[in-house]
């Protein structure tokens, strides 16, 4: 039983360069999120989407956009990618907005 | 005021004492909540969740919930130095649709 799959699991960036973070999930879950998490902090959630077709702005949108592409699938595009961006991302998911979420293994971005 | 409020620590432990950990969040209408532990370099791995007033135990573990003050504490009796680890309070903000959202983490380091 994966989980929830993210890839890749490191990236180096160039500043301006694009890419997508992808994530999946396997447990039939109707919500996923994506969070970035820099040194000595807490999760930062990015983008949240409660169910298949809807996703909603977080604490910290600016410089991101996301697609839930199915009910397994919800990514993370960065358009011009800034080295204020150097992060772990984790995507997680759960059954419903207030149950327990699941995390994915994360992606360590780094952009230079 | 942050939504979801945790001391930062370090809190010191001696190996097989108590360790309290203590959460506050600003939303009075929340009604889940979570504690997730966090080793270095790892995703975050959910430990309890609590959703009615009182105690819940799992093992060495106990989470309790007081709505009417707003806060959620978790307590590790007989610490190990393998609970050595960053722990993440969450709450799914009703207010926010649900929407996961965590503390900056309280930092636990159990001394041998």
């Amino acid at each position: 039983n994966a989980g929830v799959t993210q890839t890749p699991k490191f990236q180096v960036l160039k500043t301006g360069q694009s890419m997508t973070l992808q994530c999946a999930q396997d447990m039939n879950h109707n919500s996923m999120y994506w969070y970035r998490q820099d040194p000595g902090m807490g999760l930062r959630l990015i983008y949240y989407s409660a169910s298949e077709g809807t996703t909603d702005k977080g604490e910290v949108p600016n410089g991101y956009n996301v697609s839930r592409l199915n009910k397994r699938e919800f990514s993370l595009r960065l358009e011009s990618a800034a080295p204020s961006q150097t992060s772990v991302y984790f995507c997680a998911s759960s059954l419903r907005g207030n149950t327990e979420a699941f995390f994915g293994q994360g992606t360590r971005l780094t952009v230079v | 005021q942050k939504e979801v409020e945790q001391n930062s620590g370090p809190l010191s432990v001696p190996e097989g004492a108590i360790a309290s950990l203590n959460c506050t969040y600003s939303d009075r209408g929340s009604q889940s909540f979570f504690w997730y532990r966090q080793y270095s370099g790892k995703s975050p791995e959910l430990i309890m969740f609590i959703y009615s007033n009182g105690d819940k135990e799992d093992g060495r573990f106990t989470a309790q919930l007081n709505k009417a003050s707003q806060y959620v504490s978790l307590l590790i009796r007989d610490s190990q130095p393998s609970d050595s680890a960053t722990y993440l309070c969450a709450v799914a903000i009703k207010a926010a649709g649900n929407k996961l959202t965590f503390g900056g983490g309280t930092r636990v380091l159990v001394k041998p």
